[in-house]
């Protein structure tokens, strides 16, 4: 029983590169979520999937999009990557509780 | 003004303290409150969840909430060097999408 599964955990991109972050539960959850963690800043929601074909915005989409491919998977792109976009991403499954993949550090230069 | 105000720390206390942990937020349609730890580089745990007010207890740990002052509080008893990491409280309301909102993080050294 793995989890959540994040992948890759680490990236370097160039400004102006995508690429696209991927999540899978095995939990059989309904719920997943895209959160980015910044110094000083605690975890921020960018995207959340209620249910298997549903997506919705958080806090801070903007520069991002997700696809719930289906209820296990729920993929985060960054179309064009800006500096602004270093830092730690997580993504969550919940069923009453969250539980969280080992996360993404990205950095963009 | 954040929805969940935490104080970053650092909080330093040497092993065997008894650590306070606390939250205050403004939402008062939260109903579900989480304590998180998370140590460098990896991503948060569960540590406490509690449904409206009331305490709970876990081992060395305790989870208080106070839904009259919009209050949180986790202690942790007989504090370890293992206890040394960051901890987060979330919350979350009863209906809707029931993402988390966070607490920025207290970071936590127990000293040996």
């Amino acid at each position: 029983n793995a989890g959540v599964t994040q992948t890759p955990k680490f990236q370097v991109l160039k400004t102006g590169q995508s690429m696209t972050l991927q999540c899978a539960q095995d939990m059989n959850h309904n719920s997943m979520y895209w959160y980015r963690q910044d110094p000083g800043m605690g975890l921020r929601l960018i995207y959340y999937s209620a249910s298997e074909g549903t997506t919705d915005k958080g806090e801070v989409p903007n520069g991002y999009n997700v696809s719930r491919l289906n209820k296990r998977e729920f993929s985060l792109r960054l179309e064009s990557a800006a500096p602004s976009q270093t830092s730690v991403y997580f993504c969550a499954s919940m069923n009453t509780e969250a539980f969280f993949g080992q996360g993404t550090r990205l950095t963009v230069v | 003004q954040k929805e969940v105000e935490q104080d970053p720390g650092p909080l330093s206390v040497p092993e065997g303290a008894i650590v306070s942990l606390n939250c205050t937020y403004s939402n008062s349609a939260f109903q579900y409150f989480m304590w998180y730890r998370q140590y460098s580089r990896k991503g948060p745990e569960l540590l406490m969840y509690t449904y409206s007010s009331g305490n709970k207890e876990d081992g060395r740990f305790t989870a208080q909430v106070d839904k009259s002052s919009k209050y949180i509080s986790l202690f942790i008893r007989d504090s370890q060097p293992s206890d040394s990491a960051t901890y987060l409280c979330a919350m979350s309301g009863d209906t809707g999408r029931r993402a988390l909102t966070f607490g920025s993080g207290t970071r936590l050294q127990v000293q040996p």
